[in-house]
């Protein structure tokens, strides 16, 4: 398995209030990414970095941040937890980010908004 | 906008049996295809991918069929077994944005009965 560690694995946390996920990777790889698990929808793309301070906004970004200050550590922060926000994230990393480049996935997050 | 459809939604087959699952996406430009096999709990995994430039690639039990003037690419397990139960993912993404982003169908169950 890639060396990819989300923290937390599981979260229950009360509407309004800041959340942060973790993704640390041990294999260098220049790009990382967040995802979002929700039945019906598939993965979709939340936000993704391309190098250590380097981000930019996936197909839903709205009510989401990230960071990334290393190049082995991501962090997604929901600013003010919804509802609509439970769900399970998944963060991935890839080598050269272009095509035909496997992404490799972290074993998610499960959050619950309360 | 779901660009990339996914059918069907889930799939009973018997061991032994071929499983098909479908997709169809809407933008030309993607020009990388790869399906993600998921078990519960865990990660998606790179199962196998394609590029238009061909029509079917097989790898093992797992092939690929892809329909350029269609825009349509289906996912055939031959001899399924009941280690295949899982979730599969097709996907897609660009060439020319050359960050490694892709767009997830919405996912198929599928259940391989002894």
């Amino acid at each position: 398995d890639a060396g990819i560690t989300q923290s937390p694995r599981h979260k229950v946390t009360e509407t309004g209030t800041p959340v942060t996920l973790r993704c640390h990777q041990t294999e260098n790889h220049r790009y990382m990414y967040w995802y979002r698990q929700d039945p019906g929808h598939g993965l979709r793309l939340i936000h993704y970095s391309y190098g250590v301070k380097d981000t930019d906004k996936g197909e839903v970004s709205d009510g989401y941040s990230v960071s990334r200050s290393k190049t082995e550590d991501f962090l997604l922060t929901l600013e003010s937890a919804t509802s609509s926000q439970t769900s399970v994230y998944f963060c991935a990393i890839s080598e050269l980010g272009g095509p035909n480049t496997e992404a490799f996935f972290g074993q998610g997050t499960r959050l619950t908004v309360v | 906008q779901q660009q990339v459809k996914q059918s069907p939604q889930s799939l009973i087959v018997q061991k032994g049996g071929i499983s098909i699952i479908n997709c169809a996406y809407e933008n030309t430009a993607f020009d990388y295809f790869p399906w993600y096999q998921q078990f519960p709990g865990k990660g998606p995994a790179l199962l196998i991918a394609i590029r238009p430039d061909v029509s079917e690639k097989k790898e093992g039990r797992f092939t690929i069929s892809f329909n350029k003037s269609a825009k349509q690419f289906s996912l055939h397990i031959m001899d399924s077994q009941p280690g295949d139960s899982a979730t599969y993912f097709c996907a897609a993404s660009k060439d020319s944005s050359n960050t490694g982003k892709l767009i997830f169908g919405q996912g198929t169950t599928l259940q391989v009965k002894p």
